[in-house]
């Protein structure tokens, strides 16, 4: 069935490095994507989000780049710190015949002082 | 401007009994998404309630259901609990129908005995 999902299932980085946690997904149809950061004991967070007709979109300190030929979604952090720790989620809007949002396993980002 | 409140925050029952969870979406937000979210299937799409109708429907069976009031808040009920339905239920509001960002609350995590 049509999924989302992720490369790496968890990633550590130094503080201060840049970390790009990836995505791929399966529904071509898909016109609208969004990353989440959930940290322990609170719900997802909305951080970024990018529509189909652009490839990169920018925030503070944070960038998505989305790659409609080969399906696939990045979400780079610059200079990574340590209240960036958290399992970071990427989802597509799909069009279903249901719509609905549907996410990814997610990652889980450590960041290493 | 509030976020989305959720009550009750934690929750133990035991299997075979029935619960009901309140979401109380973002002030002028007329839809509510609901989510189950485990450690091992990740983040699952319940359903969707907009004006008082569900709108969208994940594939859970009928013991899950739902329903909102003409002030959009939202409450879902779980019948027959089983074990396997222990986890951290979530409510996103949006804007509007299928509103591709959604705010989520921070969840009531259900343990069931």
């Amino acid at each position: 069935g049509e999924s989302v999902g992720l490369h790496l299932p968890t990633l550590s980085v130094q503080e201060g490095d840049n970390s790009i946690i990836n995505c791929a997904y399966s529904n071509s149809a898909s016109d609208y994507f969004i990353w989440y950061k959930q940290e322990s004991g609170k719900g997802p967070q909305f951080i970024i989000d990018i529509r189909s007709n652009m490839d990169k979109r920018q925030g503070q300190r944070v960038t998505v780049l989305l790659n409609k030929t080969v399906k696939h979604l990045s979400l780079q952090i610059a200079a990574t710190q340590p209240g960036d720790s958290a399992v970071y989620f990427c989802a597509e809007n799909a069009k279903t015949s249901y719509d609905k949002v549907i996410f990814g396993p997610g990652t889980s980002l450590s960041v290493i002082p | 401007k509030a976020g989305v409140t959720q009550t009750p925050r934690y929750l133990i029952k035991t299997r075979g009994q029935q619960v009901t969870l309140s979401c109380s979406p973002i002030s002028g937000h007329r839809s509510v998404s609901w989510y189950q979210q485990t450690p091992g299937q990740g983040l699952q799409f319940l359903f969707e309630y907009f004006s008082e109708t569900q709108r969208n429907k994940g594939n859970f069976p009928g013991r899950f259901s739902g329903r909102q009031f003409s002030n959009s808040r939202s409450e879902m009920n779980v019948s027959t609990l089983e074990l396997g339905d222990s986890a951290l239920y979530l409510c996103a509001s949006s804007f509007k129908l299928n509103g591709e960002t959604q705010y989520f609350g921070p969840g009531t995590r259900l343990l069931v005995l």
